[in-house]
């Protein structure tokens, strides 16, 4: 049963345009969620979070919105540069039974290819 | 700051053997580390949660006598896959977060090993 779950396997933009990362989650428990984006063969990288207590978190080119009734979020980035191009993650993230860590429950991910 | 190395990259090894992949915080230290497997075109899926000086916690459906982990210290843990097998053949990635984040739910991951088991 998978969680968090990502629709789209695949996105294609044109260069400065805006590109909508889609994230659906089923766990209401959920009280932190990430971005990553990661290449081929190698690790994810940080993008961006929003904890469940806010609607909206912004970082320079990077928006990330929630919609906690529709158990929702959407990554923004705009405008869109061909070195965007690669594969996003959404996660979220529970405080676990033991009540000390936060372990992430990861989408299966979206390859954006932006376009020049 | 907050990179995360690991070690070896690639291993490629025979069936029957054992292969230990490190993952090291290089630039701050981490009471807790992650690892994580990944299939082509799947999601990174958890394996175990390892606390610094004490035993991990080991996912459902992942053998903790099969995939062995140790956090000796605040900036390095191993993950040692014994008697591999090739369906134990995947990407295994570690990460870490950093104690003295306030927002402590952020993590930082390695590169990743590629383990090849022929």
């Amino acid at each position: 049963d998978q969680q968090v779950k990502q629709n789209s396997p695949s996105l294609s933009v044109q260069e400065g345009r805006i590109s909508i990362l889609n994230c659906d989650y089923t766990n209401s428990m959920f009280d932190y969620f990430l971005w990553y984006k990661k290449y081929p063969a190698e690790g994810p990288t940080f993008l961006i979070s929003i904890s469940s207590i806010k609607d909206k978190n912004e970082d320079g080119r990077f928006t990330v919105f929630l919609n906690k009734s529709a158990k929702h979020l959407s990554l923004h980035i705009v405008p869109s540069q061909p070195g965007d191009s690669a594969v996003y993650f959404c996660a979220a993230s529970v405080l676990n039974s033991g009540g000390s860590n936060y372990k992430l429950t990861f989408g299966k991910g979206t390859l954006l290819t932006v376009n020049p | 700051g907050a990179v995360v190395s690991q070690h070896p990259s690639w291993v490629i090894c025979k069936s029957g053997t054992s292969v230990k992949i490190e993952c090291r915080s290089l630039d701050f230290q981490a009471t807790t580390m992650f690892w994580y497997r990944q299939f082509p075109k799947q999601s990174l899926m958890l394996m175990a949660t390892s606390n610094e000086g004490s035993k991990a916690t080991y996912e459902q459906g992942v053998e903790k006598d099969k995939f062995l982990i140790n956090h000796a210290s605040l900036t390095l843990s191993t993950l040692t896959v014994t008697s591999a097998h090739p369906e134990d053949s995947s990407f295994y990635i570690c990460s870490a977060r950093d104690r003295g984040l306030r927002l402590q739910e952020t993590q930082y991951f390695g590169p990743g090993t590629r383990l090849l088991v022929l």
